[in-house]
């Protein structure tokens, strides 16, 4: 399967856990991207990577969100310290052009 | 203001009718238009983009954008229970973000 793909595609955590998701774009895309769903609202644009470089991050974003995307091929997505607020469908994208983004299933997040 | 904003629906059209979508966004510099679909539990797919003022069709979608009126629709010809889903419209705010509307849920009646 060439899509992008996720892991873990479910996550239940208690408040105050640490996670982490993975992601793995389509192999030629240079664009990465991770948004943020929650239900009844369109995707919420949270990181962009070009590359390894990472060239913007949402203002919406605490410091407990950080991502990586080293070597420029896989990335990851870590919340420190969950909140219930956190609880979401996490979704990344990958890209070659601007705007036409091909998203993987998702991770969904759970905070108890 | 939000920067996209669409009709949250529900938009139910009989089998065979057409489907109309509408979204409007506030930034006037706004460049690149994009609608994808998302069906229930799954993720957004892209299904049609438009840069230029004026229609662009794809079978049976049309998009229509007119930036001086900050405007941009969907059109779905001959609408299939299979087109039942919800359509985001996304806007390029600028190279590498893509801001996306609440989304507008169609339900085709058989």
């Amino acid at each position: 399967d060439t899509g992008v793909s996720q892991d873990p595609r479910h996550k239940i955590t208690k408040r105050g856990q640490n996670v982490t998701f993975r992601c793995d774009p389509i192999s030629e895309h240079n664009r990465l991207y991770w948004y943020r769903q929650t239900l009844g609202q369109g995707p919420e644009f949270l990181t962009y990577f070009q590359n390894e470089a990472q060239l913007e991050k949402s203002r919406l974003l605490s410091d407990r969100f950080s991502a990586e995307r080293p070597k420029g091929s896989f990335s990851t997505l870590e919340i420190q310290r969950t909140e219930q607020g956190d609880s979401a469908m996490y979704l990344c994208a990958s890209s070659l052009s601007p705007g036409e983004l091909f998203f993987g299933e998702g991770s969904r997040l759970t905070v108890l | 203001q939000k920067e996209v904003e669409q009709n949250s629906g529900p938009l139910s059209v009989p089998e065979g009718a057409i489907a109309s979508l509408n979204c409007t966004y506030s930034d006037r510099g706004s460049q690149s238009f994009f609608w994808y679909r998302q069906y229930s539990g799954k993720s957004p797919e892209l299904i049609m983009f438009i840069y230029s003022n004026g229609d662009k069709e794809d079978g049976r979608f049309t998009a229509q954008l007119n930036k001086a009126s900050q405007y941009v629709s969907l059109l779905i010809r001959d609408s299939q229970p299979s087109d039942s889903a919800t359509y985001l419209c996304a806007v390029n705010l600028n190279d590498y973000k893509l801001s996306f509307g609440a989304g507008t849920t169609v339900t085709v009646r058989a």
